[in-house]
């Protein structure tokens, strides 16, 4: 059973507009967590993080908002850009286990 | 640095046979991850090691499999005998240590396909 769960598998977006990217999980005790991008024929690279003490963690462009109560992060990619087109990862950490579990991914397309 | 190194990228073989997976993690990094992508689960984390010694192979789906870390530089995956459902593109991943706040960093993956 997926812990972590990115429900939408694509998403489209116009440059210039928001990408939000959601991620889901199960485990109350995670409390770490990581945005990836992956590129085609490239291993995934990080992003961003946030800890579980934390609601909002912004960098540059991207901001990644938590909300533990409903055990749901988001990324928020503003202004959006062509070359964000990726697929991205979220990741929690298991401390319980020493693991990170990731999601199955959300692939992003930006138009111009 | 040249980052994490895996080899070969790409892999076609014929169910039964013998597949290694190569992997140099970054230097300095004392922990090496191996995982597996597939469109249904995503990132699956196989096996970890610390200091070369495995910590962890949970995530390994069956006796086909094993990894090897002889030394702080190489590591091998090697799935024997091989099947169609192992076809992924396989990740290896090193970091610091094994902390939560320790990105880490991937090679460009080995895709396998298993005719």
């Amino acid at each position: 059973d997926q812990q972590v769960k990115q429900n939408s598998p694509s998403l489209s977006v116009q440059e210039g507009r928001i990408s939000i990217l959601n991620c889901d999980y199960t485990n109350s005790m995670f409390d770490y967590f990581l945005w990836y991008k992956k590129y085609p024929a490239e291993g995934p690279t990080f992003l961003i993080s946030i800890s579980s003490i934390k609601d909002k963690n912004e960098d540059g462009r991207f901001t990644v908002f938590l909300n533990k109560s409903a055990k749901h992060l988001s990324l928020h990619i503003v202004p959006s850009q062509p070359g964000d087109s990726a697929v991205y990862f979220c990741a929690a950490w298991d401390s319980g286990t020493y693991k990170y579990i990731f999601g199955t991914g959300t692939r992003l397309k930006v138009l111009a | 640095d040249a980052g994490v190194i895996q080899s070969p990228r790409h892999e076609v073989t014929e169910m039964g046979q013998e597949v290694t997976l190569r992997c140099k993690p970054i230097s300095g990094h004392n922990s090496l991850f191996w995982y597996r992508q597939t469109m249904m689960r995503g990132l699956e984390l196989l096996i970890y090691f610390n200091n070369n010694v495995p910590i962890d192979d949970s995530g390994m789906p069956e006796d086909r499999f094993s990894a090897k870390m002889p030394n702080a530089s190489f590591s091998t995956l090697k799935i024997q005998p091989s099947e169609p459902r192992d076809s992924a593109v396989y990740f290896c991943a090193s970091s610091l240590s094994t902390g939560g706040t320790d990105t880490q960093y991937f090679g460009p993956g080995t895709r396998l396909t298993v005719l």
